[in-house]
């Protein structure tokens, strides 16, 4: 079965430094989202992209969050300076349908703890 | 912002006994999705239900969706253990965004 890859699963890192994730959706989907979940609460959307471009950001921290999506295929999710409230797991998912409406399939996301 | 509230958010019950989640919400949404969510792993989604009073079920689970597109409920028959998890519904809007729940942490006691 097809799946979506996350890399790193976990990540430790100082704050004010920068991290990155990256994220391979399934082959073919065209919509991307990543998501930020804190432990026992639902995930929160940060950014969705339609192939390569922006389709909804609005809830991303610009002024330390940057995502992006070049070809439109794998995606990377930078935070820079890390700050201790980010520490949370990040969600990558795929769909085929830019509304979302056949569900999205998500990756086994990276546990970011910030020290 | 969390516009669907899951209900409770925190449920222990014994196996074999059977249990409702609620998620409800101010919006009329023109889908809503069920997720189950185990530690440390991504969502995986259970059903979609698009139409109003819409019924699915699977296997031991049930989903309804209310007839104003605004809530939906859950039930489970005969809890087992293997349905620990965090159960999460998500409702889609006409501007193609699907938002999540508060979420309801489930633990089956064997």
């Amino acid at each position: 079965e097809a799946e979506v890859a996350q890399s790193p699963r976990y990540k430790i890192t100082e704050k004010s430094q920068a991290v990155a994730f990256w994220c391979d959706p399934i082959s073919g989907h065209a919509t991307l989202y990543w998501y930020r979940q804190i432990l026992g609460q639902g995930p929160e959307l940060l950014v969705q992209f339609q192939d390569e471009s922006v389709v909804d950001d609005s809830q991303l921290p610009k002024d330390r969050f940057s995502a992006e999506r070049l070809k439109g295929v794998d995606s990377t999710l930078k935070i820079q300076p890390a700050e201790l409230g980010d520490s949370a797991m990040y969600l990558c998912a795929s769909s085929p349908s830019y509304r979302g409406d056949y569900g999205y399939t998500f990756g086994s996301g990276t546990r970011l703890t910030v020290v | 912002t969390q516009l669907l509230e899951q209900s409770p958010q925190f449920l222990s019950i014994q196996e074999g006994e059977n249990l409702t989640v609620y998620c409800n919400s101010s919006s009329v949404f023109s889908s809503l999705q069920w997720y189950r969510q185990e530690p440390g792993e991504g969502p995986v989604l259970l059903v979609t239900v698009v139409t109003g009073g819409e019924v699915k079920k699977l296997k031991r689970l049930t989903f309804q969706f209310g007839d104003a597109r605004k809530d939906s409920s859950l039930h489970i028959t005969a809890a087992q253990p293997g349905d620990t998890g965090l159960y999460l519904c998500a409702g889609g809007n006409t501007g193609n965004q699907f938002y999540f729940g508060t979420g309801t942490s489930l633990t089956v006691i064997p």
